[in-house]
C-alpha cells in the first residue's frame, strides 16, 4: 500500500529555534499535501494545504509566516515551525492525495514536537 | 458545523464484533463515506470507504443505510489492538477538497 514517511517521529527543541518536520510520499507522487496539528485529546485540526509549485493556503487562525510549508516537488512537502513557543508543542501529521489510489489520502505517522 | 456525530466511547469484549454507529444526516450525493482509525501516538489508518453500498475488506464491514444517512463500521472480531479513535468522515474525494476529522469514537475493547 501507499506509504508516507514523516521525519522526524519526535523532536524536543528550546523555545526560540525552528523546526523541519518532512513529509515524503515514498511511492506514488502526491499532487497536494496537508498538515494537521493534534494537541492532546483532540483530534486533528487542518493547518494548511500545499500543492506542488505554489504557496500553501492556510486555515483560519494558523500563522503562515510562524508555519512554513514547502512542498517542492510530488514526493516532499515540509513544515517549519519557525520561533518555537511552548503553546507549538502538539502532534504534527501529514497527509498526502493521490487520485489514483484508494483511498486517495494517505497520512503520515506524525511528529511529535515538544518545545521546552 | 459538524458533518457526522458519532458517540463518544464504546467498549466492546474481545473476540466480539464491535459495532460503530455513524450519522451524516447532511451528506451530500457525491460524497463518500470514510472510516480511519487512529492508535494512540501514531498517524491515522485508513479502514474501509464506501458510497452506497455496503463494502467489506480484510479489516472491516461497512453498512450504509438506504437514505444515506448513517452507517456502521463493524470490526467482526475485535482484538486488543483494535482499541483506538474511529474517524466516521463523509468526503468528496478530490485534489483539493481537504478531509476534516470529528470528535471520533474512543474504542476499548477489553479482555
Amino acid at each position: 500500500g501507499a506509504v508516507v514517511s514523516q521525519h522526524p517521529s519526535w523532536v524536543i527543541c528550546k523555545s526560540g529555534t525552528s523546526v523541519k518536520i518532512e513529509c515524503r510520499s515514498l511511492d506514488f507522487q502526491a499532487t497536494t499535501m496537508f498538515w494537521y496539528r493534534q494537541f492532546p485529546k483532540q483530534s486533528l485540526m487542518l493547518m494548511a494545504t500545499s500543492n506542488e509549485g505554489s504557496k500553501a493556503t492556510y486555515e483560519q487562525g494558523v500563522e503562515k509566516d510562524k508555519f512554513l510549508i514547502n512542498h517542492a516537488s510530488l514526493t516532499l512537502s515540509t513544515l517549519t515551525v519557525t520561533s518555537a513557543h511552548p503553546e507549538d508543542s502538539s502532534f504534527y501529521i501529514c497527509s498526502a492525495w493521490d487520485r489514483a489510489r484508494v483511498p486517495g489520502y494517505t497520512f503520515g505517522s506524525g511528529t511529535r514536537l515538544t518545545v521546552v | 458545523d459538524a458533518k457526522t456525530t458519532q458517540p463518544t466511547s464504546m467498549d466492546c469484549a474481545e473476540g466480539r464484533a464491535a459495532n460503530l454507529p455513524c450519522n451524516h444526516s447532511t451528506i451530500s450525493g457525491n460524497e463518500y463515506v470514510y472510516w480511519y482509525r487512529q492508535i494512540h501516538s501514531q498517524g491515522p489508518q485508513y479502514i474501509i470507504h464506501g458510497l452506497k453500498n455496503n463494502e467489506t475488506n480484510e479489516m472491516a464491514s461497512l453498512i450504509i443505510t438506504e437514505d444515506r444517512k448513517s452507517s456502521t463500521l463493524i470490526l467482526p472480531h475485535a482484538t486488543l489492538r483494535d482499541t483506538a479513535v474511529y474517524y466516521c468522515i463523509v468526503h468528496w474525494p478530490d485534489a483539493n477538497n481537504d478531509m476534516r476529522f470529528g470528535a471520533g469514537t474512543r474504542l476499548t475493547v477489553k479482555p
